[in-house]
């Protein structure tokens, strides 16, 4: 299994500029997350879903967007990029179920906004 | 407003001491109180995780201790090796699956031989 993969790894956008950040799970996992990490601020979480189809708003949505059309793959679009923006940004996966099931997280990508 | 304050910022620890590191919540309704463990250049990992009907749990070095009614919980980090240096996190959710991680801020830890 690779578990959680995300690409790129690293990005450099201008302001205004648009991307997607891509992410993709082989666990078979129906909950997929992402967050993103600034010094002193811990892991924020950005967006998230609890299956395909289907997606929710976390901490701090605005700016971003998610779309969930399948179990594997749950990319996130930032439209109009801005400095604001600039931060590591992790996926992450984990079992639906009856337990407190562990998050697997991806190596990250980190983005620069000019 | 940041629902986990975690403590302190940054650790400096010896060779084979004792790392303790705090965190405090606010919300009472939280009830799954996972650490994270990141390498530099890495995504974080899960080390260890706690539910508020244990005080204690404890994985070889690795211990939780949590205070339900001070809404605290710490991790120790027992004969601490160099290897253990990394930045910890703490963090919290509701309910199961634990998708919605709130985090604390992080602490880097310095192991010196």
């Amino acid at each position: 299994n690779a578990g959680v993969t995300q690409t790129p790894k690293f990005q450099v956008l201008k302001t205004g500029q648009s991307m997607t950040l891509q992410c993709a799970q082989d666990m078979n996992h129906e909950y997929m997350s992402w967050y993103r990490q600034d010094p002193g601020m811990g892991l924020r979480l950005i967006h998230y879903s609890v299956g395909a189809g289907i997606t929710d708003q976390g901490e701090v949505p605005n700016g971003y967007n998610v779309s969930r059309s399948t179990t594997e793959d749950f990319p996130l679009r930032l439209l109009s990029a801005a400095p604001s923006q600039t931060s590591v940004y992790f996926c992450a996966s984990s079992y639906a179920g009856l337990v407190y099931n562990e998050q697997f997280f991806g190596p990250g990508t980190r983005l620069t906004v000019l | 407003q940041q629902q986990v304050k975690q403590s302190p910022q940054s650790l400096i620890v010896q060779k084979g001491g004792i790392s303790i590191i705090n965190c405090a919540y606010e919300n009472t309704a939280f009830d799954y109180f996972p650490w994270y463990q990141q390498f530099p250049g890495k995504g974080p990992a899960l080390l260890i995780a706690i539910r508020p009907d244990v005080s204690e749990k404890k994985e070889g070095r690795f211990t939780i201790s949590f205070n339900k009614s001070a809404k605290q919980f710490s991790l120790h980090i027992m004969d601490s090796q160099p290897g253990d240096s990394a930045t910890y996190f703490c963090a919290a959710s509701i309910g199961q699956g634990a998708q919605k991680l709130v985090f604390g801020q992080g602490t880097r830890l310095t192991i010196n031989p």
